[in-house]
């Protein structure tokens, strides 16, 4: 298995919602990515987790929180959004070492109304 | 800090012509290249990268790129361009903890 898997494909949310985005890989890559992109733009780094562990956080708001529960699997849990936050959401996983790339999702497309 | 810079926001090709995609990168230490593209609504794809070694780095769908440590520049290439390369082509610098990406380059190859 070569992919990264995320679900929904699309997710339409109010203000008020409670509403969680799913990544998952088998590749057994240990380090996972959040990006956010809006269009014709470069995706934009929001969080990383290193061997299920929080090790950046791009100073990222509190209404977008991440959960990694085991080694192949990262969420994000959105609460009380803004439509600015309407995007595509990227998910990505990556073996440790630098000479290595990224493997990406297909992404959530995001529309808080 | 390590960066890449596209300098085109989009690039037109005809059909058949050769096409380029430019990019330049800053970084202290060794460079670790990337270059993705993107199809509409869809996530990124991974082209080809650079490690080490030949300057010449062939990738996925007929795609090469070029390492020119002299002018810190990693472009990329196809000798035939088809209609079916329309996308939007993102260059990107690995460091320890993330990739970052440049700006991105829209290619439109006309029929």
């Amino acid at each position: 298995d070569t992919e990264v898997t995320q679900t929904p494909k699309h997710l339409v949310m109010g203000m008020t919602n409670k509403k969680s985005l799913k990544c998952e890989q088998h590749m057994g890559h240990r380090a996972m990515y959040w990006y956010k992109q809006k269009a014709k733009k470069p995706p934009e780094l929001m969080f990383v987790y290193s061997y299920e562990k929080l090790s950046i956080n791009e100073s990222v708001p509190s209404r977008f929180s991440p959960e990694c529960p085991n080694s192949s699997l990262l969420n994000l849990h959105l609460h009380a959004l803004q439509p600015e936050d309407s995007a595509l959401y990227l998910c990505a996983s990556s073996p440790q070492a630098i000479f290595e790339g990224y493997t990406f999702g297909s992404g959530t497309r995001l529309t808080v109304v | 800090a390590q960066s890449v810079a596209q300098p085109e926001d989009q690039v037109n090709v005809a059909e058949g012509n050769p096409l380029t995609v430019k990019c330049t990168y800053s970084v202290s230490g060794n460079p670790y290249l990337f270059w993705y593209v993107q199809y509409p609504n869809r996530g990124l794809q991974f082209l080809l990268k650079y490690i080490t070694g030949d300057n010449l780095v062939k990738g996925s769908y007929g795609f090469e790129a070029e390492f020119n440590k002299s002018q810190t520049s990693f472009h990329l290439k196809k000798p035939s361009a088809l209609v079916s390369d329309s996308a939007l082509y993102f260059c990107a610098v690995r460091g320890y903890s993330t990739l970052t990406f440049g700006k991105g380059t829209m290619l439109l190859v006309s029929p």
